[in-house]
């Protein structure tokens, strides 16, 4: 059964570039989420999708995008990067019980550096 | 608004000691659930345990034990007999109730573990 795959591992970007991570969630899930780990610090929310679409979002700016794909895999987006975007981006996945909350489950993460 | 405070920042023990990691939560919602994650040096999140805010039964795995008092919005983890292996930092975490919520997180605390 695999778990949350995410690529790339580590990627190095300069300020004003844009960069796309990839989520595949474990097998049975239904929805993504995003989150942002800046060193020392706990995940912070970006937002989550379901059926394709954006379903919540943290307190992020619109340079934060994402994309659910049919087969529930997702995509995060950063435009026009800054340096303080540098950071480790977990995707998570889990299945929507309505009226319940389920279990997120981690990827490994993507490493971004911004120079 | 949630918050997750985790007051210890980190925590050194020899092998075999006994180790309590401390997590005080903020909500206003009255049914919510809490977490404990596991974060070693590969930088994936790994679960460890989620309680209900309506179920105070407190758990006993193996070496894990959580104790959850909704008197006091504290969830705390014990680990018994502690092992080098469970050197990670360790993240508290808290969602609101309903379909795939996010989760607010603790800034974490750093658990080592010396031979």
């Amino acid at each position: 059964d695999a778990g949350v795959t995410q690529s790339p591992t580590h990627l190095i970007k300069t300020r004003g570039q844009q960069v796309t991570l990839r989520c595949s969630p474990k097998s049975g899930h239904d929805t993504v989420s995003w989150y942002q780990q800046a060193l020392g610090q706990g995940p912070q929310f970006i937002f989550q999708y379901y059926e394709e679409e954006e379903r919540q979002r943290g307190n992020f700016p619109d340079r934060f995008s994402g994309h659910q794909f049919p087969n529930y895999s997702s995509e995060l987006n950063v435009n026009a990067l800054l340096l303080g975007d540098s950071a480790l981006y977990l995707c998570a996945s889990s299945w929507r019980t309505r009226g319940d909350t389920d279990t997120q489950y981690f990827g490994p993460g993507t490493r971004l550096t911004v120079l | 608004a949630q918050k997750v405070t985790q007051a210890q920042t980190e925590i050194s023990v020899v092998e075999k000691e006994d180790v309590t990691l401390d997590c005080v939560y903020e909500t206003r919602d009255t049914t919510y659930y809490l977490f404990w994650y596991k974060q070693p040096p590969s930088g994936e999140l790994v679960f460890l345990i989620r309680r209900n805010s309506f179920d105070e039964q407190n758990e006993i795995s193996g070496r894990y034990s959580w104790n959850f008092q909704k008197s006091t919005s504290s969830f705390n983890f014990t680990i018994t007999a502690s092992q080098v292996v469970d050197s990670a930092v360790y993240f508290c975490a808290l969602s609101e109730a309903g379909a795939n919520s996010k989760l607010t997180f603790g800034k974490g605390i750093t658990l080592s573990v010396r031979p």
